[in-house]
C-alpha cells in the first residue's frame, strides 16, 4: 500500500523568508509525486510533479520541490514567501502505471505573516 | 474556473433525504473521481470511473451511489446519510494512463452538511 505523510499541520513563515513544507512517502516501485494547493472554498490546484529526471523540479508561482530517494521525501520549497501563498498544501503519490490511484496526504496549512 | 464544475456548492440535508451531487467537465478527460475531504484527514478516494466504467470503489458505504452516464458527467447520489458524512466532496478528472502525469483537475467541491 502507498502512503504520504505531511508531519506538520501548519507552517508559519514571515513574508520574504524561505519556506519549506515537508512530505515523506511510501510506495512500491518508482514514485510519481505531486504537490497541490487549495485556496479557501476552492478545489485542489496542481502545482508541480516529479516523474523522473532532475531531483529538483520547478512548478507554478515560484514553487519548487526536491525529490530525495534515500530519505523518501519530496519537500516543497520557495525562496521568498508571499502573503498570497497562504493556503492548504497537499502532497500526493502514486507509482508508475498507477495514474488512477493517487494517494494524498492530510495537508499542511501555510500561513505567511506580513 | 478550472474546467470541472460541481453543483451545488453547498447542500444541507436531513438524514432521511435523497439528494444528488453533480460534476461536469469538458476537458476531454476520460477518467473521473469522487473524493471526500474531511478536516485533518487525507483526501479519501471514493470512486474512480475510467471510460464510464467504475474501476475503483474504496469500501464506500452503500448510502453513496455514483453514476457516470457519459465521460463528461459524474453524479453522486446520496440517501439516508449520517452526520459523519458531512464533508467537502470533490470531483476531479484526468486523462487516462500516462496523460494523468500532468495532474488531476479538481472542481471547487460541494460542502455537504447532514443534520
Amino acid at each position: 500500500a502507498q502512503s504520504v505523510a505531511q508531519p506538520e499541520d501548519q507552517v508559519n513563515v514571515a513574508e520574504g523568508n524561505p519556506l519549506t513544507v515537508k512530505c515523506t512517502y511510501s510506495v512500491s516501485g518508482n514514485p510519481y509525486l505531486f504537490w497541490y494547493v487549495q485556496y479557501p472554498n476552492r478545489g485542489l490546484q496542481f502545482l508541480l510533479k516529479y516523474i523522473t529526471g532532475d531531483n529538483l523540479v520547478k512548478g507554478s508561482y515560484g514553487f519548487e520541490a526536491e525529490f530525495n530517494k534515500s530519505q523518501t521525501s519530496f519537500h516543497l520549497k520557495k525562496p521568498s514567501a508571499l502573503v498570497s501563498d497562504s493556503a492548504l498544501y497537499f502532497c500526493a503519490v502514486t507509482y508508475s502505471g498507477g495514474y488512477q490511484k493517487v494517494t494524498f496526504g492530510t495537508g499542511t496549512k501555510l500561513q505567511v505573516i506580513p | 474556473e478550472t474546467g470541472v464544475t460541481q453543483t451545488p456548492r453547498h447542500l444541507v440535508m436531513g438524514m432521511t433525504n435523497k439528494k444528488s451531487l453533480k460534476c461536469e467537465q469538458h476537458l476531454g478527460h476520460n477518467a473521473m473521481y469522487w473524493y471526500k475531504q474531511s478536516a485533518k484527514k487525507p483526501l479519501e478516494l471514493m470512486f474512480v470511473y475510467s471510460l464510464e466504467e467504475r474501476v475503483e470503489n474504496n469500501s464506500v458505504p452503500s448510502r453513496f451511489s455514483p453514476e457516470c452516464p457519459n465521460s463528461s458527467h459524474l453524479f453522486l447520489h446520496l440517501h439516508t446519510l449520517q452526520p459523519e458524512d458531512s464533508a467537502l466532496y470533490l470531483c476531479a478528472s484526468s486523462p487516462l494512463g500516462a496523460g494523468a502525469q500532468n495532474g488531476y483537475t479538481f472542481g471547487s467541491g460541494t460542502r455537504l452538511t447532514v443534520v
